[in-house]
């Protein structure tokens, strides 16, 4: 079974400092992670994804995660926040070259406030 | 490319009504999927289709809730009938070959409120 445990429901960072969003998976498998943000009353969009290649990944807007497998874990992170950051993040996990397209379990998500 | 669209963008209806949702999905996406958000659930796959055929539906709720899609650029997600308890957002998906493994595109959500 796959699942995903995003640790902090609520983060809270000044403008320009650092970001740090925490996200820790389980699969028995070879896993696909991804991170989607969602603002205010918007769709999901991707911000990055891991297939199993390299093990830091670069997505938009500055953001970057890095697959630590003996950790389970693929942190979300960010040298820098903007105040257009703040939004909901939600850390996925799937089945690496799963049949199951679209099988996507969802994190419960972590607030990203982001303060002036 | 437009995106994912779907209508309405919110809908306030009474319980016991009939709600239809709709989305047109990315052209050329093979891949349609639909999904729930609630704040006690977060994000729930309710069924996805592939060529226009259901592949799953173990996510759909109970039998109030129907999904289909006629055709390539249409599906539609109906509940029959509505209770207070199918406040949520749907979230309506797609995805093609080039998109690259499991890389979904969301439309921007249906907000359901049954009063």
């Amino acid at each position: 079974a796959q699942s995903v445990t995003q640790l902090d429901s609520h983060v809270s960072v000044s403008e320009g400092t650092p970001v740090l969003l925490r996200c820790n998976y389980s699969s028995s498998y070879s896993p696909s992670l991804f991170w989607y943000v969602q603002h205010p009353n918007k769709g999901l969009q991707l911000l990055l994804k891991y297939t199993s290649a390299a093990t830091l990944v670069k997505g938009i807007n500055g953001f970057e995660a890095e697959f630590k497998k003996s950790e389970t874990s693929f942190h979300l992170t960010k040298p820098s926040a903007h105040m257009s950051d703040a939004a909901e993040y939600f850390c996925v996990v799937s089945r690496y070259g799963s049949s199951n397209t679209g099988k996507l379990i969802f994190g419960q998500g972590t607030t990203l406030q982001v303060k002036p | 490319d437009a995106g994912v669209i779907q209508s309405p963008r919110h809908e306030v209806t009474e319980m016991g009504q009939e709600v239809t949702l709709r989305c047109k999905p990315i052209s050329g996406h093979d891949y349609l999927f639909w999904y729930r958000q609630t704040m006690m659930r977060g994000l729930e796959l309710l069924i996805y289709f592939n060529n226009n055929v259901p592949i799953d539906d173990s996510g759909m709720p109970e039998d109030r809730f129907s999904a289909k899609m006629p055709n390539a650029s249409f599906s539609t997600l109906k509940i029959q009938p509505s209770e207070p308890r199918d406040s949520a957002v749907y979230f309506c998906a797609s995805r093609g070959y080039s998109s690259g493994a499991n890389v979904l595109t969301f439309g921007a959500g249906s907000r359901l409120t049954v009063l």
